[in-house]
This record gives C-alpha cells, sequence and structure tokens, in this order.
C-alpha cells in the first residue's frame, strides 16, 4: 500500500513563494502528480514526476527525489486564484493513483 | 490532454435507488479509473475499468455494490446501487490516455446526495 503525507493547510500573501511538501512510502512507484482542486470542482493536473529533479512549468514547479520518498510544489509568485486545495498522488506501476490528503492554500491579500 | 465528460453532473436520490454515472472520453485511452472523494477528504480509488472484461475493485468496493461498465475504449459507466446517505460523494471518471505526456486526467466529477 502507500503512505502520502502532506501538510493538511498553508497560508500565505500575495505575490509570496510558497513550497508544500509531500513524502510518500510505496511499494511500486510509476510517478507522482500533483493536483489543483478548488472547491466543489474536479482535480486539475498541475505536474508529473517520474525522474528526480525538477520540473518547472510557469509559475508552478515540482520536485521528485525517488531515494528520499520526496517531493515539493513550489508555486511562485501567489495571486488570490491560487487558493485551493493542492493533492499529492503516486501512480503505481499498474497506473493507480493513492492520494494524500491534500494541502488547502489560502493566500491573503 | 483529453475532454472528458461525466452524466449527470449531479444528482439527489432516494436511499434505497441506484444511479448509473456515464463517462464519455474525446480521445482513446489506455486506463480508465472510478474514484470516490468524500465530503472534506481526498479520493480514493474504486476500481478500475476494464475493457470487455470485469473490473478490478479495490479493498473495501464490490461489484454488487458498484457494478462497472466499459465497452468500448472511450466510455465507462459506474452504478452505485442500493444507495445510502453514506454513498453520499463526489464520483470521479480518471483516464490515462494513449501516448502523448504520461498524465491522468479527470472528469469534472457527479456530485451525489442521497437523502
Amino acid at each position: 500500500g502507500q503512505n502520502i503525507d502532506q501538510p493538511t493547510e498553508m497560508t500565505a500573501t500575495e505575490g509570496a513563494i510558497v513550497q508544500i511538501n509531500c513524502t510518500y512510502q510505496t511499494s511500486g512507484f510509476n510517478g507522482l502528480f500533483w493536483y489543483q482542486q478548488h472547491a466543489g470542482e474536479a482535480p486539475t493536473f498541475l505536474s508529473y514526476n517520474v525522474l528526480d529533479g525538477l520540473e518547472e512549468k510557469g509559475r508552478f514547479s515540482s520536485f521528485l527525489s525517488r531515494s528520499k520518498g520526496y517531493s515539493y510544489l513550489l508555486l511562485k509568485e501567489l495571486q488570490m486564484k491560487d487558493s485551493a486545495s493542492y493533492l499529492c498522488a503516486v501512480r503505481e506501476n499498474d497506473y493507480k493513483l493513492s492520494f494524500g490528503a491534500g494541502t488547502t492554500v489560502t493566500v491573503r491579500a | 490532454s483529453a475532454v472528458i465528460s461525466q452524466k449527470p453532473s449531479r444528482d439527489i436520490c432516494q436511499r434505497g435507488t441506484s444511479l448509473t454515472i456515464q463517462c464519455q472520453v474525446d480521445s482513446q485511452v489506455t486506463m480508465m479509473f472510478w474514484y470516490r472523494q468524500q465530503p472534506g477528504q481526498s479520493l480514493t480509488l474504486i476500481a478500475t475499468a476494464n475493457q470487455g472484461s470485469e473490473a478490478t475493485y479495490e479493498s473495501g468496493f464490490v461489484i454488487d455494490k458498484f457494478p462497472i461498465s466499459r465497452p468500448n475504449l472511450t466510455f465507462s459507466t459506474l452504478t452505485v446501487s442500493n444507495m445510502s446517505p453514506e454513498d453520499s460523494s463526489i464520483y470521479l471518471c480518471s483516464v490515462k490516455i494513449a501516448g502523448g505526456a504520461d498524465t491522468q486526467y479527470f472528469g469534472p466529477g457527479t456530485r451525489l446526495t442521497v437523502l
């Protein structure tokens, strides 16, 4: 099975940077995903890492260290619309996703 | 990416009835999954929908309660049978598309309330 941990809540100011950490313990690994989910909506794909290192996509970056079972999602130049839940999900070898509980990010003006 | 549609988008049902949720994708997909998100919680995998054969269910989910069909590569249904208020959740279809980036996408979800 999977054990995926991420902080429950984070608060930051508009224009700032926030880093959401995710640690995992898995029996198999075939990639790590980050999704954004606004209240009442479906998750939206943000990033996918399967190799170690940093993937940058605009204001969002995601990092993976497979040996440490660790990933983070970095949100830069925060905007009010970034207030949402961010879900870390690990994919096993059979392509099933296991999700962390999600991190609720609140952006203050 | 893929465009995924689900029907219905939401429904309110009476205890003891059943509801069938449809998922349609506009691309060829290799894998289709059904997830549940209970209020205030994260997503839990119900089953993998296999084309032309029985779905593969996760621990805690059974075919009698959640029958699934997948008659072709781009369409699947999930039925929530003999519903109780505990089944009130958002049900989401997820797909891994053939070719392209190795990503997985979610449909818009079906918000189910059981009275």
